[in-house]
């Protein structure tokens, strides 16, 4: 059974870079067949999408965090990781990761981490 | 301002059926398959309808979706208290390339 975990520090300061990571078990972030993708929700809002990933190294990138994002991954250590930097209050959220259902960036996140909360205060 | 437009609440009682909406543009529900995911309170999103109408393994056929043009709704009948919870659609956006989402239902069972 596929499961995906992120981790990484639940408080980043104003104006700082956040790092996540998803780790990825029972399957490989290398296999042809997925991309996977960062998702996030601010406290009490709605879904936001920041990009995805293929094993390759192509990726997708929301155009409001464009300038601001960077997904890489790791396929040594079978994880793919978020960072975003200049962080303000408004980046304050649940993070999440997830799997496409194919190579194709356009299809369902059909498999999803169980979120991590990550706060930005000074 | 999410780009898919979906009613903020939705309510019902117990074994009746309600609809959600979801309205986009050509862009993206017009272009590409629509999704939906229930969110249940404190977890994780949860993949429910695929690819307009599709459902996963495990979901029970209480849930069903549809798409005509530049619209979608996700309809849920034998309304039972374990449906409430957060109901959001989704789609690929061509001039964003990239995913939206609506701005998300909250169904109350009353």
């Amino acid at each position: 059974q596929l499961q995906l975990q992120e981790s990484g520090p639940g408080l980043v300061k104003p104006s700082e870079t956040l790092s996540l990571t998803c780790a990825v078990s029972g399957g490989s972030i290398s296999s042809t067949s997925y991309y996977w993708g960062w998702i996030r929700q601010p406290p009490g809002k709605g879904l936001e999408w920041i990009g995805s990933i293929y094993y390759s190294g192509s990726t997708y990138y929301n155009p409001s965090l464009n300038r601001r994002v960077t997904i890489s991954a790791d396929t040594s250590k079978n994880q793919f990781s978020l960072k975003l930097s200049s962080v303000t209050a408004a980046d304050t959220a649940v993070y999440y990761c997830a799997r496409h259902s194919s190579a194709m960036p356009y299809t369902q996140l059909d498999y999803w981490g169980q979120g991590t909360l990550v706060t930005v205060s000074s | 301002q999410s780009v898919l437009t979906q009613p903020p609440s939705a309510s019902g009682t117990p074994g009746q059926r309600v609809t959600i909406s979801c309205s986009g543009s050509s862009s993206n529900i017009g272009s590409y398959a629509v999704n939906w995911y229930q969110q249940l309170p404190g977890t994780a999103p949860k993949l429910l309808i695929y690819s307009n109408n599709q459902r996963p393994s495990g979901v029970p056929d209480r849930f069903s979706g549809s798409k005509s043009g530049t619209s979608a709704s996700l309809a849920i009948s034998g309304l039972q208290s374990e449906d409430e919870a957060d109901y959001y659609c989704a789609a690929w956006d061509d001039s964003l390339n990239g995913w939206v989402f609506g701005g998300g239902t909250k169904l109350t069972v009353l």
